[in-house]
């Protein structure tokens, strides 16, 4: 499986201001997600992270509040914008490979944030 | 609707017992694939095992193997010989086109 890294591993933010996420791949990847996941709660898809395009968004998230890049096939990031409390949670990226027959999907460690 | 239903929130086991954590199922394709992630208290999510909705036997990955009941539409985890390492929250997830959809999840309990 890929070795993933997210930057940061963890923040504290004030209301209103954004974060940046980075996640690198050791290999190239053909998928790269985004999700989220609130206190206590479950994994909810945030976006697929296309490489030379825009993002597919999932119902409820918007490309203002969470704008995504994938330059290349190693490379996402993820900025949560204007934030406020209720975006508190862990964020993690997700790769997958395209042909593999079981579809599954590789984390990396995620990134905490917490916003005051 | 809910597309993946885990019924037990939390379970505590006693150490070195078997263990099983439930999951069911809705979907409306033939084929599709469900997959066990693991997730302890640090927060990464661990990748367990993957069963194909052709797949003729349950798969087995060491302690860890998948009860697939297709006709009831359940697809069990089943730990044997717990440890208390095995202490994490658990989620079942189903994959929907190039997505996969995550059920809530049963918080286990490993209890020496």
């Amino acid at each position: 499986s890929a070795v993933i890294s997210q930057k940061p591993s963890r923040d504290i933010c004030q209301r209103g201001t954004s974060l940046t996420i980075q996640c690198q791949v050791d290999s190239q990847v053909t998928m790269m997600f985004w999700y989220r996941q609130q206190p206590g709660q479950s994994l909810t898809l945030i976006a697929t992270a296309n490489q030379g395009s825009e993002a597919t968004y999932e119902s409820g998230f918007v490309i203002d509040k969470f704008p995504i890049s994938r330059p290349n096939l190693t490379f996402s990031t993820l900025t949560v914008s204007n934030m406020s409390p209720e975006d508190s949670s862990i964020y993690l990226c997700s790769v997958g490979r395209a042909g593999s027959t079981r579809n599954e999907q590789f984390f990396g460690p995620g990134t905490r944030l917490t916003v005051l | 609707a809910q597309k993946i239903t885990q019924t037990q929130p939390g379970m505590f086991v006693q150490e070195k017992e078997a263990v099983t954590l439930d999951c069911t199922y809705d979907t409306s394709d033939q084929s599709y694939g469900l997959f066990w992630y693991k997730q302890p208290s640090s927060g990464e999510m661990i990748f367990l095992i993957y069963q194909g909705s052709y797949d003729e036997q349950n798969a087995t990955e060491g302690r860890y193997s998948l009860n697939f009941q297709k006709a009831r539409k359940s697809a069990n985890l089943v730990i044997s010989a717990s440890q208390l390492g095995d202490s994490a929250m658990y989620f079942c997830a189903m994959r929907e086109d190039d997505k996969i959809i995550f059920g809530k999840g049963t918080r286990l309990h490993i209890l020496p």
